[in-house]
């Protein structure tokens, strides 16, 4: 099935451990990003794409890392987890076109620090 | 940098009653205008999108929204919610120049009465 696959669906680690949270999509897409949702917050984004080898931070970009080497994947980094990145994390992509863009999200990734 | 507001962080309806979500953003240029919706421990779904031309937009589950220039808003309605409807509502506008970047209000919870 075409789409975004992000994995793990749930994941906890200590505080301190790293990890890396992975995203890939199928459909070709040139731009990619990941966003962590929190109660009353909505939707933030972390990191973005515009292409492979091209990344660029978002609004809360602290404590994490991105790259880019293939246009399929879209890799997430928590260099060492605090209890303030407990959240959940959704990777997306998303075309842009003449009749505008649309984007495609993953079905999310949990994330609990202890 | 594009913002967006909604200013109801909860609404209660009666099954059968009409529904207003309300959503204003703002952004220098043209904005693409986004509606997803989540249920508990979901991801997000799409409901309506718009881009250009009729400002009246139609999306899935009966829902519709308009889009005011003037007021710098995308309402969304419904005519007569369904007990399905109870579910958290996210307007999000996108910036196509800026890396399809989309920035999300802070979410509506709408609660459902029997």
């Amino acid at each position: 099935n075409a789409g975004v696959t992000q994995t793990p669906k749930f994941q906890v680690l200590k505080t301190g451990q790293s990890m890396t949270l992975q995203c890939a999509q199928d459909m070709n897409h040139e731009y990619m990003s990941w966003y962590r949702q929190d109660p009353g917050m909505g939707l933030r984004l972390i990191h973005y794409s515009v292409g492979a080898g091209i990344t660029d931070q978002g609004e809360v970009p602290n404590g994490y890392n991105v790259s880019r080497s293939t246009t399929e994947d879209f890799p997430l980094r928590l260099l060492s987890a605090a209890p303030s990145q407990t959240s959940v994390y959704f990777c997306a992509s998303s075309y842009s076109g003449a009749q505008g863009y649309g984007y495609t999200f993953g079905s999310g990734t949990r994330l609990t620090v202890v | 940098a594009q913002s967006v507001t909604q200013p109801d962080i909860h609404i209660t309806v009666s099954e059968g009653a009409s529904l207003e979500l309300r959503c204003n953003y703002s952004y220098g240029a043209t904005p693409y205008l986004f509606w997803y919706v989540q249920s508990p421990g979901q991801g997000l779904q799409l409901l309506l999108k718009y881009f250009s031309g009729d400002t009246l937009v139609q999306g899935i589950k009966g829902f519709e929204a308009e889009f005011k220039r003037s007021q710098s808003s995308f309402n969304l309605r419904k005519p007569s919610v369904h007990w399905s409807d109870a579910a958290e509502y996210f307007c999000a506008v996108g910036a196509r120049a800026a890396g399809n970047k989309l920035t999300f209000g802070g979410g509506t919870r709408v609660l459902v009465k029997p």
